[in-house]
């Protein structure tokens, strides 16, 4: 069955600090892999996604994400965290039809930013 | 372009009673997912529709029931309202094939009481 694994819950990193939030996903297949943000009372906001070729993706606001298919790990990093930064963050694996993407999320990591 | 828009954004019902959410799908979408996000908890899959029909369904029970308009907006509908259906519920809509990104509105809190 497919699955995803956040295995940290809750991290809190220094204004300034690097970031690094991790995903393990569980899926037969090549899979699509997700990261969203999800700010308090919001929607989730896409921040990067791969599908396939180069391993390392690029996203929005300074995140990339490195896909590792030995170790079926897509984690998140940052190099230097913004206090604007402190969010929910939600890994997902894509499973793909014709008519699109049906999602499987993990519990999500919740990011506080200390000054 | 707007964007996908979600409808009540709050509401409260007793249990037991049947309630309505309604999504409008972003310009050019033609596929609506909903998803079911409970407290501290990641979204969860409830079904997905395309053209008109229902194309996929997580683990969810037949109280949970949707439309899909010929415009592309949706509806999703939950009977019986039990306790543990109080949520944050997202809707996502999509172009249809491969590699197609799902963009998400603000989600309606259903609480029920």
């Amino acid at each position: 069955a497919q699955s995803v694994t956040q295995p940290d819950i809750h991290i809190t990193v220094s204004e300034g600090a690097s970031l690094e939030l991790r995903c393990n996903y569980s899926y037969g297949a090549t899979p699509y892999l997700f990261w969203y943000v999800q700010s308090p009372g919001q929607g989730l906001q896409l921040l990067l996604k791969y599908f396939s070729g180069d391993t390392l993706v690029q996203g929005i606001k300074g995140f990339e994400a490195e896909f590792k298919r030995s170790q079926s790990s897509f984690n998140l990093r940052k190099p230097s965290v913004h206090w604007s930064d402190a969010a929910e963050y939600f890994c997902a694996v894509g499973s793909y039809n014709q008519a699109g993407t049906a999602l499987i999320f993990g519990k999500g990591t919740t990011l506080s930013v200390s000054s | 372009e707007t964007g996908v828009t979600q409808s009540p954004t709050h509401l409260i019902k007793t249990r037991g009673q049947q309630v309505t959410l309604r999504c409008s799908s972003q310009s050019g979408h033609n596929t609506v997912s909903w998803y079911q996000q409970a407290l501290g908890q990641g979204p969860q899959f409830i079904f997905q529709y395309y053209r008109e029909e229902e194309n996929g369904r997580g683990n969810f029970p037949p109280r949970f029931s949707g439309l899909q308009f010929p415009n592309y907006s949706s509806e999703l509908n939950v009977n019986a309202l039990e306790l543990d259906d109080s949520a944050l519920y997202l809707c996502a809509s999509s172009r249809e094939g491969m590699n197609t990104e799902a963009f998400f509105g603000q989600g309606t809190r259903l609480t029920v009481v």
